[in-house]
C-alpha cells in the first residue's frame, strides 16, 4: 500500500524560505501515470494545490504562488520536495504531499500524506 | 480563474440522503472528484471521474455531473460519515470547491 509521508521544520521565520520532504513508500515515484503534489489548507481554511512535478522533473505550479514555489523530485530516494520563498503569517498551514493520477486533461488525489502543520512565525 | 461553489453546511438525518452541490461554469466538460475530510485526519478521495468509487467507499457514496452542478451523494447517512466535503475539477489549475460541512442529526 503507497504511503506518503512528509517532514520538515514546523517554524519559519518570515521572508524566510519553507522547505518540505516527501517520502513515499510501498511502491516507486517513477511508476506512472503519476504526479506527485502538494496541497495545503490553512487553519479552518479549505484546500489550495500548490504544484506538482512528474518524475522527469517536470513541474506545473498554481499561478497564485508560482513566483515564490520550486517543487524537485529525487527518483533515487524515492523523494520530492517543495519549496516556498518569502514566506509571511498567510503562509501558515498543512502542507499535505499527495499523489495525482493524471489522465490528459483530469485527474484526481489520492494518497494523501499525514500533513505537516508549518507555522510562519518569528 | 475558475471558481467552484459549494454551500458551507448542509444536515441531514441518520439513515436519510445527504446531497451536496458542487458549482462551476460548464462543470459538466470537466471531471469531478470528492474528497472527505474528518476533524484533525487528511482528506480521502471518495468519488473520482464523477462517480466513481475507489476501493474501500461505501456503496453509499455516488456521484453525479449535469450541466454547471457535480452532486456528491450520501444514500443511507450513518453518523461516521459526518465530515467536511471538498469538489476538485481541473481547469487550466486544479481547483478546490470551498468546502461543505455535513452534519449528521
Amino acid at each position: 500500500q503507497l504511503q506518503l509521508q512528509g517532514s520538515g521544520p514546523g517554524l519559519v521565520k518570515p521572508s524566510e524560505t519553507l522547505s518540505l520532504t516527501c517520502t513515499v513508500s510501498g511502491g516507486s515515484i517513477r511508476s506512472g501515470p503519476y504526479y506527485w503534489a502538494w496541497i495545503r489548507q490553512s487553519p479552518g481554511k479549505g484546500l489550495e494545490w500548490i504544484g506538482n512535478v512528474f518524475d522527469s522533473g517536470s513541474t506545473y505550479y498554481n499561478p497564485s504562488l508560482k513566483s515564490r514555489v520550486t517543487i524537485s523530485i529525487d527518483t533515487s530516494k524515492n523523494q520530492f520536495s517543495l519549496k516556498l520563498s518569502s514566506v509571511t503569517a498567510a503562509d501558515t498551514a498543512v502542507y499535505y504531499c499527495v499523489r495525482e493520477t493524471w489522465i490528459q486533461l483530469w485527474g484526481y488525489f489520492d494518497p494523501w500524506g499525514q500533513g505537516t502543520l508549518v507555522t510562519v512565525s518569528s | 480563474s475558475y471558481e467552484l461553489t459549494q454551500p458551507p453546511s448542509v444536515s441531514v438525518s441518520p439513515g436519510q440522503t445527504a446531497s451536496i452541490t458542487c458549482s462551476g461554469e460548464k462543470l459538466r466538460n470537466k471531471y469531478a472528484s470528492w474528497y472527505q475530510q474528518k476533524p484533525g485526519q487528511s482528506p480521502v478521495l471518495v468519488i473520482y471521474q464523477d462517480n466513481r468509487r475507489p476501493s474501500g467507499i461505501p456503496e453509499r457514496f455516488s456521484g453525479s455531473n449535469s450541466e454547471n452542478t457535480a452532486t456528491l451523494t450520501i444514500s443511507g447517512t450513518q453518523s461516521m460519515d459526518e465530515a467536511d466535503y471538498y469538489c476538485q475539477a481541473w481547469d487550466n489549475s486544479r481547483v478546490f470547491g470551498g468546502g461543505t460541512k455535513l452534519t449528521v442529526l
